[in-house]
């Protein structure tokens, strides 16, 4: 069964150094999305992909954050330098374009010390 | 502002009985409704949807409810099992904007 994969499944990153996770949807989805999860909450859009465009980054930190999709298939995100209150699970997501049905990938446990 | 709320932290349910976990959302341009099913350490699952043209929406053991005039919906899950226990996130979207709101979630547990 076709799946999002996503690496490192967790992290263990000193506050002020960069950090980077990668994902890779599922085939044939155009629609691809990076959440950040904080325990106790719901996961909270951090940017949305339309294949190599960026469609949504409105609550991307943007000094720290950065995505990138550059063939419109896996995708980068990258934190430089890390903060210890970004520590979350950080979450990737695709779906086929026009469909909200997303699937989610196991996600990454960043932990900032 | 939270545009939608899941007010209960978690719910226990006693295995084979109903359990019944509720969503309330504020922005009535919401017309796409979803709950997925989260286990500890996976990504959330899809578990079922509903439109706002409808109702309800019905999947085995899992049915929706919505309820426009309250803004409120529920999943209901009947008979529960132990494997149900899990935390379940309400989320909705508007139209063509495909970006789901989440709600915060609601741990379920089903005792034996």
């Amino acid at each position: 069964e076709a799946e999002v994969a996503q690496s490192p499944r967790y992290k263990i990153t000193e506050k002020s150094q960069a950090v980077a996770f990668w994902c890779d949807p599922i085939s044939g989805h155009a629609t691809l999305y990076w959440y950040r999860q904080i325990l106790g909450q719901g996961p909270e859009l951090l940017v949305q992909f339309q294949d190599e465009s960026v469609v949504d980054d409105s609550q991307l930190p943007k000094d720290r954050f950065s995505a990138e999709r550059l063939k419109g298939v896996d995708s980068t995100l990258k934190i430089q330098p890390a903060e210890l209150g970004d520590s979350a699970m950080y979450l990737c997501a695709s779906s086929q374009t026009g469909n909200t049905e997303a699937f989610f990938g196991q996600g990454t446990r960043l932990t900032v010390v | 502002d939270q545009q939608v709320k899941q007010n209960s932290p978690s719910l226990s349910v006693q295995e084979g009985r109903i359990s019944i976990l509720n969503c309330d959302y504020t922005n009535s341009m919401f017309d796409y409704f979803l709950w997925y099913k989260k286990y500890p350490a996976e990504g959330p699952t899809f578990l079922i949807s509903i439109s706002s043209i409808k109702d309800k929406n019905e999947d085995g053991r899992f049915t929706v409810f919505l309820n426009k005039s309250a803004k409120h919906l529920s999943l209901h899950i009947v008979p529960s099992q132990p494997g149900d226990s899990a935390v379940y996130f309400c989320a909705a979207s508007v139209g063509s904007n495909y970006q789901l709101i989440w709600g915060a979630g609601t741990k379920l547990i089903i005792k034996p």
